[in-house]
């Protein structure tokens, strides 16, 4: 079955641990991103990654990084997360280019105390 | 910049009433539109899209919405609602083919009353 997953669905830790959102697809996908949903903001986008090795800033990148060492998997990666990072995350993926629709995982509600 | 407006941020109706929700972007150029939907407790799947051809567009569960370019609209519309329907609704366009990001509306909360 075609599909983007996300591990874990459900996280809980303190400020300043570092922790690491796996995001993997099967549907030979170039196009990989990561977004957050926030109540009143709808979603917006961390980073993006168009292809193996290159991947750039979205709309809130600050204190989040990511890697793109292989083409299924786009890791989102905390270094120190705080508080203001308690979000829902979605990473998603696309064929890329102007015609494709983003397949969206089933999300990570990251809680950071 | 580039940005999408939802209207409604919560809408309640009844069983069989006809729902439209309102969305409009800010972008002269060539757009690609989107509908979301988000399941409580699930992912967005995709609903409908417009890239270009016929405005009216139809999607999944008997949804459509109809792209009015003069006025930078992508109304979402559903002759008669289910309970089933209840989600929340995001609105979103593809602010640029180089990047493939897609701007999201605030989204809008569908509560439907059996």
């Amino acid at each position: 079955e075609a599909q983007v997953t996300q591990n874990p669905r459900y996280l809980i830790t303190v400020t300043g641990k570092k922790l690491t959102v796996t995001c993997s697809q099967n549907m030979n996908h170039e196009y990989m991103s990561w977004y957050r949903q926030d109540p009143g903001l709808g979603l917006r986008q961390i980073y993006y990654s168009m292809n193996v090795e290159v991947t750039d800033k979205g709309d809130v990148p600050e204190g989040y990084k990511v890697s793109r060492k292989e083409k299924r998997n786009f890791p989102l990666i905390l270094e120190s997360p705080s508080p203001n990072q308690t979000s829902l995350y979605f990473c998603a993926s696309s064929l890329g280019g102007y015609n494709s629709p983003l397949h969206f995982g089933n999300g990570t509600r990251l809680t950071v105390t | 910049a580039q940005s999408v407006s939802q209207h409604n941020h919560h809408v309640i109706l009844s069983e069989a009433a006809s729902l439209e929700l309102g969305c409009n972007y800010s972008y002269g150029g060539t757009v690609n539109l989107f509908w979301y939907v988000q399941y409580p407790g699930q992912h967005l799947q995709l609903l409908l899209k417009y890239f270009s051809g016929d405005p009216l567009v139809k999607g999944i569960k008997g949804f459509e919405a109809e792209f009015i370019k003069s006025k930078f609209s992508f109304n979402l519309r559903k002759p008669s609602v289910q309970w089933s329907d209840t989600a929340e609704y995001f609105c979103a366009v593809l602010g640029s083919s180089n990047t493939g990001k897609l701007i999201f509306g605030q989204g809008t909360t569908l509560q439907v009353k059996p």
